[in-house]
């Protein structure tokens, strides 16, 4: 049962332009959402996270929005750079003393082109 | 840089065998996860330690099991290794449930 889904495997975007990615749950008990990237070899590393109170929260070119009533969330990145390339999870968790337990979603390969 | 470290960075075990991972976190972080990413998927998570107690469980069988020492190392053992057990496990750690902060992880091969 994949509580989590990002349905898109990939996405390749041209240097300067918007990057959205995409990420669906099911779980209603799911009170805080986060974004994780991955490089090759190395762990996920923090992008940017939201909780179930609001609905948009912005950090630089990073740009999260969540959805409830869809149960969707997206990730807007602009302008997109060639660093951006690179793994995106999105991940959930029911909060308080579960904020450790997070259910990830497949990942979307980002690739952004000069 | 997140100051999480694991090891062995890359190991081989035959099925049926034992295999111990280590994680040493950042120093006071009191929290500890463990999370198995199999090839093209996302993490999955395994358990949870807080102060050396085991405190939450994902639906991984009892041959995956866990310790945390005071010295904010950790560790993950699984016994009678089984071919689906080939994946990449990562250790996270948090203090009190804030932001996790990931190793890059442990790259097993079961054969």
């Amino acid at each position: 049962d994949q509580q989590v889904k990002q349905n898109s495997p990939s996405l390749s975007v041209q240097e300067g332009r918007i990057s959205i990615l995409n990420c669906d749950y099911t779980n209603s008990m799911f009170d805080y959402f986060l974004w994780y990237k991955k490089y090759p070899a190395e762990g996920p590393t923090f992008l940017i996270s939201i909780s179930s109170i609001k609905d948009k929260n912005e950090d630089g070119r990073f740009t999260v929005f969540l959805n409830k009533s869809a149960k969707h969330l997206s990730l807007h990145i602009v302008p997109s750079q060639p660093g951006d390339s690179a793994v995106y999870f999105c991940a959930a968790t029911a909060g308080g003393t579960s904020y450790g337990k997070l259910t990830f979603g497949q990942g979307t390969i980002l690739t952004v082109h000069p | 840089e997140t100051g999480v470290t694991q090891s062995p960075t890359h190991l081989i075990k035959t099925r049926g065998q034992q295999v111990t991972l280590r994680c040493s976190s950042q120093s006071g972080h009191n929290t500890v996860s463990w999370y198995q990413q199999a090839l093209g998927q996302g993490p999955q998570f395994i358990f949870q330690y807080y102060r050396e107690e085991e405190n939450g469980r994902g639906n991984f069988p009892p041959r995956f099991s866990g310790l945390q020492f005071p010295n904010y190392s950790s560790e993950l053992n699984v016994n009678a290794l089984e071919l689906d057990d080939s994946a990449l496990y990562l250790c996270a750690s948090t203090l009190n449930y804030g932001e996790l902060f990931f190793g890059e992880g442990s790259r097993l091969t079961v054969l």
